[in-house]
């Protein structure tokens, strides 16, 4: 069975520039989470989605983030526009009940 | 927001070794996972713990859920450099599905 795939894998850009990172979850996961890993911390969730509809949102900075899940399946967050602060590792993860999740690699973001 | 604390932050021993960590709350969690990452990787889930009082054993590694389901520890027997890493603990809120994690404790085993 195919893990939870994102890319790209590593990230750098400017203060101001835009991102956007792409994840691919395990097939029939109805469940797709984005998290925020910043350095010596534990993930801290952003949005969490149930199909192609948002169960929770409330930590997602919305002046500057966004998350879609079209179509049910993948997912895409944006940031825009980015500032040093957002530095840090994206995961995404996915479940199919509420007892585990199953995260990607991640993505490493450095905002310069 | 649920908040977790984890002891200790850091942990460094030498193989075969015993250790246990702690996973601390004044919230009731409907459920409590633990998690181990690598550097460069995704948190892989070890275990969910849902009873009150539950222990459950994964080879060498021992988890417990608080009676009162706000606290849980992992204890490790004989621990080998392949158990190096960082282990969260994540708490679930009622719906069992948002997660809660602690700034977890780094684990290094050294031979």
């Amino acid at each position: 069975e195919a893990g939870v795939a994102q890319s790209p894998r590593y990230k750098i850009i400017e203060k101001r520039q835009s991102v956007a990172f792409w994840c691919n979850p395990i097939s029939g996961h109805a469940t797709l989470y984005w998290y925020q890993q910043i350095l010596g911390q534990g993930p801290k969730l952003l949005i969490q989605f149930q199909n192609n509809g948002v169960v929770d949102d409330s930590q997602l900075p919305k002046d500057r983030f966004s998350a879609e899940r079209l179509k049910g399946v993948d997912s895409t967050l944006k940031i825009q526009p980015a500032k040093l602060e957002d530095s840090a590792v994206y995961l995404c993860a996915s479940s199919l009940t509420g007892y585990g999740q199953y995260f990607g690699p991640g993505t490493r973001l450095t905002v310069t | 927001t649920q908040l977790l604390e984890q002891s200790p932050q850091f942990l460094s021993i030498q193989e075969g070794e015993n250790l246990t960590v702690y996973c601390n709350s004044s919230s009731v969690f409907s459920s409590l996972q633990w998690y181990r990452q690598e550097p460069g990787e995704g948190p892989v889930l070890l275990v969910t713990v849902v009873t009150g009082g539950e222990v459950k054993k994964l080879k060498r590694l021992t988890f417990q859920f608080g009676d009162a389901r706000k606290d849980s520890s992992l204890h490790i027997t004989a621990a080998q450099p392949g158990d190096t890493g960082l282990y969260l603990c994540a708490g679930a809120d009622n719906s069992g599905y948002a997660l809660n994690f602690g700034k977890g404790t780094s684990l290094l085993v050294t031979p």
